[in-house]
């Protein structure tokens, strides 16, 4: 497997633009989770979700922010409309809810709004 | 809130010295996770303890585990310069089938 596959790596955008992360769990995990990096507020939980059902939004910033998780490999976050402050390097994992549940990282994706 | 905290946040040794890490939580947890991330890198999975254990051994890591305390520590024996990175605590709480929550980190830095 090549592991959580995270697209595009970089992203730079101007302020009021729309930002879509993309996301591919590793086959077979049925738990998806999005984090964000930065150096003032560390590792945060946005959102996960099981089975493709998000279970805890509590994380989520804003109402700019939403998440989709439309089939088993497939996952979204959305920042619409994006600010300066959404700037971090955004993380997406995976793992399995039976037996070991260690999470997997993707490689991140690092956004600068602009 | 996040779930864990570790201590300290920052710590510089020379290399062949162990290091110790140290992780606090809050709630009753599943199990409790150690990862270490290289700079510019997604975090890699390096140990679990689950709640029934108390201690846990990887190659070069000791984890032990204080339910009665809600913490950890991670000792890293014989460091080498390979070691230097950035390493996170994380629990997976008892409330929760699969949630995994971070702590703060610890930025370890190994001198030659």
């Amino acid at each position: 497997d090549a592991g959580v596959i995270q697209s595009p790596r970089h992203e730079v955008t101007e302020m009021g633009q729309e930002v879509t992360l993309r996301c591919k769990p590793i086959s077979g995990h049925n738990s998806l989770f999005w984090y964000r990096q930065t150096m003032m507020r560390g590792l945060e939980l946005l959102i996960y979700f099981n089975n493709n059902v998000p279970i805890d939004d509590s994380g989520m910033p804003e109402d700019r922010f939403s998440a989709k998780m439309p089939n088993a490999s497939f996952s979204t976050l959305k920042i619409q409309p994006s600010e300066p402050r959404d700037s971090a390097v955004y993380f997406c994992a995976s793992s399995s809810t039976t037996g070991n549940t260690e999470a997997f990282f993707g490689q991140g994706t690092r956004l600068t709004v602009v | 809130s996040q779930q864990g905290e570790e201590d300290p946040q920052a710590l510089s040794i020379q290399e062949g010295e162990n290091a110790t890490m140290n992780c606090s939580y809050k709630t009753s947890i599943n199990n409790l996770q150690w990862y270490r991330q290289n700079s510019g890198r997604g975090l890699v999975h390096l140990i679990l303890i689950r709640s029934n254990e108390r201690e846990k051994h990887s190659g070069r890591l000791r984890v032990t585990l204080d339910t009665s305390k809600k913490s950890s520590s991670l000792l890293i024996t014989a460091s080498r310069a390979a070691d230097t990175a950035s390493y996170f605590c994380a629990t997976l709480p008892y409330s929760s089938a699969s949630k995994i929550i971070f702590g703060s980190g610890t930025r370890l830095s190994i001198r030659p």
